[in-house]
């Protein structure tokens, strides 16, 4: 079955970019989106598509896809960005989620 | 605006089956695949199927193949998802969300339901 790879966690400086990876065999080829999900929530959707932004979500978000790695990155973070990331992507019909990073802001 | 509402949190007894649902609003329920998702407590989220309201067709994800059921009453805009011979295991947090089709994402998400499989 397919695996998507995320790193458990990744910590970053108010102010900073962050960087989140997810790997997959030619993920570049595959549809992927990201989801910020905070405790207690349920997760919301911050990328599709790759690099697109759903309305409402700040241009610090930003998605890029190619090889078999896909990442998203947040500029300029703020503590208000400190969550679980998720990304996904479509494979033969079925879906994909990987294990997901939590991003610390600190 | 687009919503999902679900149902309230389930306590159940291992061997017995729970049934979910997820009440959508703000759009045509019929225009948008129904999926669950679910997240046992600390954990990541896991893919359990999807439904496509107009047709009812389905596609489960191979773990829960024959113990998921995804069903809709578009009458009303609700997708129901009920899983059967619970045990400890699948107490977790259970999603619907809706896909926005060709890889737009699942947007919005519902409010999750808690399901507790305990003797």
């Amino acid at each position: 079955s397919y695996e998507l790879t995320q790193p458990p966690s990744v910590s970053v400086s108010p102010g900073q970019t962050a960087s989140i990876s997810c790997s997959g065999d030619k993920l570049g080829d595959k549809y992927t989106c990201w989801y910020q999900q905070k405790p207690g929530q349920s997760p919301v959707l911050v990328i599709y598509q790759q690099s697109k932004r759903p309305s409402g979500i700040p241009e610090r978000f930003s998605g890029s896809n190619s090889g078999n790695t896909a990442t998203l990155t947040i500029s300029g973070t703020q503590a208000l960005d400190e969550a679980d990331y998720y990304c996904q992507a479509w494979d033969s019909g079925t879906v994909v989620f990987g294990g997901g990073t939590k991003l610390t802001v600190l | 605006q687009v919503q999902l509402v679900q149902s309230g949190a389930e306590v159940k007894k291992p061997g017995a089956s729970v049934k979910v649902s997820c009440k959508a609003s703000g759009y045509t329920f019929s225009s948008y695949d129904i999926n669950w998702v679910r997240q046992a407590t600390g954990q990541g989220l896991e893919w359990m199927g999807w439904m496509n309201p107009n047709s009812g067709n389905t596609n489960y994800a191979q773990k829960f193949q024959g113990r998921v059921t995804m069903t809709r009453n578009i009458s009303i805009s609700t997708a129901y998802m009920e899983l059967s011979s619970l045990r400890s295991e699948d107490t977790a947090v259970y999603y619907c969300a809706r896909d926005n089709n060709v890889g737009a994402g699942f947007d919005p998400w519902g409010q999750g339901t808690l399901v507790t499989v305990s003797s």
